[in-house]
């Protein structure tokens, strides 16, 4: 059954460096979505993707996060300069049709830990 | 906030017992999504509910949906010691064409052998 998978599983950091995250979506799949979660919280909406550029992104989404589709396989966040506080489980998720309509089906997260 | 919360926040039942787990929000919704959390890992997409539908089934899972009472139900019967795991019910919007979902705090299920 085809997934969404995430590299790397785990990624530890000093504060003040970029870091990458990598996601390939389902292939078929149009819309995407990065999502984040800090130990003990709820997942939180970080950003969604379509038609190459971004749709919607949230309040955390500021100008130290990117996200990019570089071909037609891969879609990554980016984290310029990282915080402590950015120290979360980062999930990426992809979605077939119409996003408001169809189900959303994520990875297996990044855990981002920033010293 | 548009956000789902799940009620209990801790759920603890024997092997065989029927779990359930509720779910309410405040808006009005597209559509309301189930998914189960193992200790730090992913998210498995369980179940999609539309608005216009009241109940769905999948294999042992039902999920309910009131739109008038803004609440959400999801059964898990017979359960088994693998299904122990955290479970979240996440929302979109009405009119969401953009699918930002508002997820729960989730409900902490533990099922003993």
């Amino acid at each position: 059954e085809p997934e969404v998978t995430q590299t790397p599983s785990h990624q530890v950091t000093q504060m003040g460096q970029e870091v990458i995250l990598r996601c390939v979506p389902i292939s078929n799949h149009l819309y995407f979505y990065w999502y984040r979660q800090i130990l003990g919280q709820k997942v939180e909406f970080l950003v969604s993707f379509y038609n190459n550029e971004i749709s919607e992104k949230s309040e955390i989404f500021d100008d130290q996060f990117s996200v990019e589709r570089p071909d037609g396989s891969n879609f990554t966040l980016k984290i310029r300069s990282t915080k402590l506080e950015d120290s979360a489980m980062y999930f990426c998720a992809s979605s077939l049709g119409l996003a408001g309509y169809n189900e959303q089906f994520f990875g297996p997260g990044t855990r981002l830990t920033v010293l | 906030s548009q956000q789902g919360e799940e009620d209990p926040q801790a759920l603890s039942i024997q092997e065989g017992e029927n779990a359930t787990m509720n779910c309410s929000y405040k808006t009005s919704i597209n559509n309301l999504q189930w998914y189960r959390q193992n200790s730090g890992r992913g998210l498995v997409h369980l179940i999609l509910i539309r608005s216009n539908e009241r109940e769905k089934h999948s294999g042992r899972l039902r999920v309910t949906l009131d739109t008038s009472k803004k609440s959400s139900s999801l059964l898990i019967t017979a359960s088994r010691a693998a299904d122990t795991a955290s479970y979240f019910c996440a929302i979109i919007d009405r009119g969401s064409t953009l699918g930002r979902l508002y997820f729960g705090r989730g409900t902490q299920l533990t099922v003993w052998p």
